[in-house]
Formats: C-alpha cells, sequence, structure tokens
C-alpha cells in the first residue's frame, strides 16, 4: 500500500513563483526521497534526505524533513516552465522491509510561462 | 552510457496472450523493480529482485510473473491472468549495501489492449 501522500495533487503556478509541495507518511523511515517525471517518461531522482537530517538543498531544490510529523516538503524557487512535471516522494522504511520504497500518488505542477 | 532500457516503449495484447516486456540495466546494481502507474497514479510495486534467482512479490503480483537469471536482466510477464494489464509499466534499479541509494528508472512500457 502507499504510503506517501502529496498534497496538493495539482498546483498551477507562473514562472519566476516559489512552488511548495508535500508529502506525509506512516511508518519510521531511513530516508525520503523526491523523484521527478515527465509525461510518459520514467522517473528521474532529485533529491535525497537521511533520517536525522532536517534539511537539504540541491541548485533551485530546497527539501525539509520533519520525523515528529512523519511529513517532508519540497521547495522548487524560481520556477521555469520545463519544471512543469509530476513530482513524486518515496520513502526507505527501516531495514525490515528490504530495499524496497514506497512511493506517494504524486503532485502535478503546472509552470505558465 | 550506463543506464536501464526497457523494451518495447509501446505493446499491445492480445485476449489470453503472456507477453514479456523486457528490462536491461549495465549499472552493476544489484536490486531491480517492477512498478505499474495507471493514469494520474503513483507507482505501485509489483516483483522486486535484490540478488540473482531471488525475487520477492510486491504489493500487487497477481497475475504477473518474473525471473532473474542474469544481473542485467528482469523481465516481467504480463500473464493472461492479469485482466486489466492496460498500464504504464516501469522498471528501476538500485546499488544495495547502502540503504541511503537512490532508484534509478527505464523510460517504461505502455501497454495496451488489442
Amino acid at each position: 500500500s502507499q504510503q506517501g501522500e502529496e498534497d496538493p495533487q495539482a498546483l498551477s503556478i507562473q514562472e519566476g513563483e516559489n512552488a511548495t509541495m508535500n508529502c506525509s507518511y506512516k511508518t519510521s523511515i531511513n530516508n525520503l526521497q523526491w523523484y521527478r517525471q515527465n509525461s510518459g517518461r520514467g522517473l528521474v531522482h532529485l533529491i535525497l534526505i537521511r533520517s536525522n537530517e532536517r534539511e537539504k538543498h540541491s541548485g533551485r531544490l530546497r527539501v525539509t524533513l520533519d520525523t515528529s510529523k512523519k511529513s517532508s516538503s519540497l521547495l522548487i524557487t524560481a520556477s521555469r516552465a520545463a519544471d512543469t512535471a509530476s513530482y513524486f516522494c518515496a520513502t526507505d522504511a527501516d531495514e525490515t522491509s528490504g530495499s524496497r520504497l514506497t512511493f506517494g500518488e504524486g503532485t502535478q505542477l503546472t509552470v505558465n510561462p | 552510457d550506463g543506464g536501464i532500457t526497457q523494451s518495447p516503449k509501446y505493446l499491445f495484447r492480445k485476449e489470453g496472450q503472456n507477453v514479456t516486456l523486457s528490462c536491461e540495466q549495465n549499472l552493476n546494481h544489484d536490486a531491480m523493480y517492477w512498478y505499474r502507474q495507471d493514469p494520474g497514479q503513483g507507482l505501485r510495486l509489483i516483483y522486486y529482485s535484490q540478488i540473482v534467482n531471488d525475487f520477492q512479490k510486491g504489493d500487487i503480483a497477481e497475475g504477473y510473473s518474473v525471473s532473474r537469471e542474469k544481473k542485467e536482466s528482469f523481465p516481467l510477464t504480463v500473464t493472461s491472468a492479469q485482466k486489466n494489464p492496460t498500464a504504464f509499466y516501469l522498471c528501476a534499479s538500485r546499488r544495495v549495501g547502502n540503504s541511503n541509494q537512490p532508484q534509478h528508472f527505464g523510460d517504461g512500457t505502455r501497454l495496451s489492449i488489442l
């Protein structure tokens, strides 16, 4: 079953604005990962944040993790039309679940030029 | 270039037919995965394999079968028992030994019923 839930399901913004997507999960995790999917393509890994980290940056991406609330957020700053895609969070649970990830339902981001 | 290759890109299945989706990786990854994605939804795990000659069922294994005879290859067969096979199928691989590793994805196979 999917344990990650993204919010909102869809987000439409203007180029140059910031986009924030949220992810909630239910069980303990080793790490949480964010992926991007362009229409009709495979997923591309964006950023991984470990359970003992609270914030991580990569270029225009900023990810936060709050393990007490079992939630994470992905912020894309100064968005571009090319950022239009679906974004998924995925949780890597503790070692008893092996090496599988559990994906959320995704947020569809549309950046209007 | 290192990566994951899925073939074919599009596949059509006739009723009662088994079809096999190919997934090959040259990343030297031990673990490989098959996911199903329905329109507007997330990924659901069908099968995964952490080592050659071993694999585990995911959340929606019924109607599917896999084999892992070589490290590089993890083919998925959609059997006639899968009554609703129309979906986008994604294969992924991952290095094991260090749990803080991302998965690498192929570009998918879109399966439709004729």
